[in-house]
């Protein structure tokens, strides 16, 4: 099963500022996904990011506020974008297992604005 | 409607009990459903998969499917303590490769 390496672990951020969350994964992968997670609650899912394609958005969240690039089959980044107070949440990458077998997670990024 | 849903819980049972923990989803093109178990502060992590209609077991482990009543259960027998966490459901709606959870619920296993 594919591991993988997500960083940083947890930032502490100003408002108004952007932080790029890496995603490395340890064999080819076709599709990765971001998700978040906010305080109490379940994973909700920003983005799937295909290499070479733009990433897919889903209902509510737009590319200028969570710029997401996918050099390889192996790496992307997230980025979250002018933050404020209402960005602090766990974002957390995934990949699919085996096609049809479930994902595996990165161990989150935990971040906090002030 | 959302697209998988659970009951947030808290589900509290005493050590050694059955915990039964349920979930409905709304698209009836999802075939294929997961449980995923995620202690506080950690990442979830995958523990059952599910894709035809009956019962898989594993270990103390056993998913339930029912298409027909667009129903998911997981069973945990012989609870422990160190099952108290949050069990999250997802499945994958029609045609697409992504992976969409449930509000999770929070199991409570009391010693």
């Amino acid at each position: 099963s594919a591991v993988i390496s997500q960083k940083p672990s947890r930032d502490i951020c100003q408002r108004g500022t952007s932080l790029t969350i890496q995603c490395q994964v340890d064999s080819q992968v076709t599709m990765m996904f971001w998700y978040r997670q906010q305080p109490g609650q379940s994973l909700t899912l920003i983005a799937t990011a295909n290499q070479g394609s733009e990433a897919t958005y889903e209902s509510g969240f737009v590319i200028d506020k969570f710029p997401i690039s996918r050099p390889n089959l192996t790496f992307s980044t997230l980025t979250v974008s002018n933050m404020s107070p209402e960005d602090s949440s766990i974002y957390l990458c995934s990949v699919e297992l085996t096609q049809g077998y479930g994902y595996t997670f990165g161990s989150g990024t935990r971040l906090t604005v002030v | 409607q959302k697209e998988v849903e659970q009951n947030s819980g808290p589900l509290s049972v005493p050590e050694g009990a059955i915990a039964s923990l349920n979930c409905t989803y709304s698209d009836r093109g999802s075939q294929s459903f997961f449980w995923y178990r995620q202690y506080s502060g950690k990442s979830p992590e995958l523990i059952m998969s599910i894709y035809s209609n009956g019962d898989k077991e594993d270990g103390r482990f056993t998913a339930q499917l029912n298409k027909a009543s667009q129903y998911v259960s997981l069973l945990i027998r012989d609870s422990q303590p160190s099952d108290s966490a949050t069990y999250l459901c997802a499945g994958h709606p029609s045609n697409t490769g992504k992976l969409i959870f449930g509000q999770g619920t929070t199991l409570q296993v009391k010693p």
